[in-house]
Parts: C-alpha cells; structure tokens; sequence
C-alpha cells in the first residue's frame, strides 16, 4: 500500500538552530500539505501546494518558516531559526488532483516529532 | 471562537459500552465532514465521512445535524482497539481542499 514517506521521525534542537523536514508524497498525487500539531490540538494547516505552486500559506510564520516543492514531488519544510513555541508533530499528507468541487482523501505521513530545547 | 469545538474528554469507558462523541462547527457554509481517528503519537487516518442522511459503517454511525451545525459520532459495543483520540473534521468550502481540525476527544476503552 503506497504511504507518504517523512524523514526524520524525531528531531532534537536548541532554540536559534535550523531544521527541515522532508516529505515524499504518495506517487502521482498533486496536492501536498504540512500540518503542525501541538500536543492536546488538532492539526492546523501550515501550507498547501498544487503541483510545485503554492496555494495556500495563510498560517506559516514567514519570518522563520519556509517550504517548497521545486519539481512538484517531494518536498522540505525549514525553521530557521526554531524557538521552543515550534515543538510539535509536523505532518505531511497528500491528496490526488482535485476533480471539481469532491473531498480528495488527504493521506497522513507518520509526522517528525520536534523538539526544540 | 474556534471553527471546530469538541469535548477533550476523556471518555473512559468499559468494554461493550456505547459511547457519543459531538463537535460543533461555526461556518454555516462548510460542505464536507469527517471523523478522524488518531492513535496515540501517529498520524491521523479518516475513519468515516458524514452525511446530512446520517451514516453507518459497523459499529459507529455518524450523524449531521446542518441546522445546529453539530456533528455525532456514535461507537457501539466498544472494544479496546477503539482507544485513540476521535477528530472532527470541517471540510473548509471557502478553500482548495482545506480541512479544518478539531482539538480531538480522547476514548479510552478498559475491559
């Protein structure tokens, strides 16, 4: 069964160091998305892609946040620099391409758990 | 307000119980809904979508109630690989795909 694939699993950190995270998709799937989840909460979307372009980044803190998907497959997600505020699961999921106006399942990788000491 | 509120819980519940979980969702123009499973420390997996008919699938039926803007979810005969932590999901129609989560009711299940 195809799965979305996040590395690495567990990150340590201090406070002011960069990280990233990488994400690879479920083959043939167009839309991308990182979640960060906060223990006790839901996720909550950080950014979206379609293909290689974002569509929506709405709630990524910019001034330290970052993501990209430059060949429209796989993807990295950096903090630069991390604050202890960024300890959290940082999922990634995968949609196929949208087909008018129907639910696409959103497929969950098993997330990379940050903390930033 | 949040766009999507539940109860925490937890629920504790014994084996073979039924057990009701609600949220309640603030856009009254959100389409889709979802049930979503999570166990402890892994990624969340869909368990059932939610239609304004209301739905069943096994033991858990879920409810839309579009008026009052709430969702159900409903276990029967409870097992304790029901344990996890149950997310409603508000399919957010002003975006491309967007879901909007709540925070989770944790269930925990004893024998």
């Amino acid at each position: 069964e195809a799965e979305v694939a996040q590395s690495p699993r567990y990150k340590i950190t201090e406070k002011s160091q960069a990280v990233a995270f990488w994400c690879d998709p479920i083959s043939g799937h167009a839309t991308l998305y990182w979640y960060r989840q906060i223990l006790g909460q839901g996720p909550e979307l950080l950014v979206q892609f379609q293909d290689e372009s974002v569509v929506d980044d709405s709630q990524l803190p910019k001034d330290r946040f970052s993501a990209e998907r430059l060949k429209g497959v796989d993807s990295t997600l950096k903090i630069q620099p991390a604050e202890l505020g960024d300890s959290a699961m940082y999922l990634c999921a995968s949609s196929p391409r949208p087909q008018g106006i129907s639910y696409n399942e959103q497929f969950f990788g098993p997330g990379t758990r940050l903390t930033v000491l | 307000r949040k766009e999507v509120e539940q109860d925490p819980g937890p629920f504790n519940v014994p084996e073979g119980a039924t057990v009701a979980f609600n949220c309640t969702y603030s856009n009254s123009a959100s389409q889709s809904f979802f049930w979503y499973r999570q166990d402890c420390r892994k990624e969340p997996k869909l368990l059932m979508s939610v239609y304004s008919s209301g739905n069943e699938d096994g033991r858990f039926t879920a409810q839309l109630n579009r008026a009052s803007q709430y969702i159900s979810l409903l276990i029967r005969d409870s097992k304790l690989s029901d344990s996890a932590t149950y997310l409603c999901v508000v399919l957010f129609s002003g975006g491309y795909n967007k879901l909007i989560f709540g925070a989770g009711t944790r269930l925990a299940v004893h024998p």
